[in-house]
């Protein structure tokens, strides 16, 4: 079952502009991770942001997450035409051996040359 | 490490066939991790071990579908028989120890075709 639904479903914009992505989940969380998968391929982990923080960077990427609101945005600034793939959420729950990681549907994101 | 290495990348047959997707996880790594990607439905969690020990396979869809991990370095995912439905992207994903916050690392996908 699903557990992160990203917002929005398709995203196009021009080269140098931000890209924002939301994800929005259900239950209570250890991590939330985004993911980039390009057409054809494996899905690339991105960045990871844990329970206790509201706040990551890496590069032009920033996360942010709100636990009171369960929902995660992924900001991509100055965005190029090489970004342009699918971005997925995806939840880490449970521990030890329990832990599992569940995806949403994804953000597809056209940057414009 | 040659990363998570998926076999076949791609897989034709016939409904009602037997099909068997190959997985070789990261060196190291317990926890292997078996998706579906389709579409409509996005990318499903079908089953996941640790230690070579299936934790949860809720997210098989019907008895046609099994897998196994018989050692650390190898997982299959079968469907017998298969049918036209079953067409998708078949991911499988690895990642390292027990944590709480861990990433997983995925091959390149067995994209499966039943006609």
């Amino acid at each position: 079952s699903q557990q992160g639904e990203e917002d929005p479903q398709a995203l196009s914009i021009q080269e140098g502009e931000n890209a924002t992505m939301n994800c929005s989940y259900k239950t209570s969380i250890n991590n939330l991770q985004w993911y980039r998968q390009n057409s054809g391929r494996g899905l690339v982990h991105l960045i990871l942001i844990r329970s206790n923080e509201r706040e990551k960077h890496s590069g032009r990427l920033r996360v942010t997450l709100d636990t009171s609101k369960k929902s995660s945005s992924l900001l991509i600034t100055a965005s190029r035409a090489a970004d342009t793939a699918s971005y997925f959420c995806a939840t880490g729950e449970g521990g030890g051996s329990n832990y599992k990681l569940t995806f949403g549907k994804g953000t597809l994101l056209t940057v414009n040359p | 490490d040659a990363g998570v290495i998926q076999s076949p990348r791609h897989e034709v047959t016939e409904m009602g066939q037997e099909v068997t997707l190959r997985c070789k996880p990261i060196s190291g790594h317990n926890s292997l991790f078996w998706y579906r990607q389709t579409m409509m439905r996005g990318l499903e969690l079908l089953i996941y071990f640790n230690n070579n020990v299936p934790i949860d396979d809720s997210g098989m869809p019907e008895d046609r579908f099994s897998a196994k991990m018989p050692n650390a370095s190898f997982s299959t995912l079968k469907i017998q028989p298969s049918e036209p439905r079953d067409s998708a992207v078949y991911f499988c994903a690895s990642s390292l120890g027990l944590g709480q916050n861990t990433e997983a690392f995925f091959g390149q996908g067995t994209r499966l075709t039943v006609v």
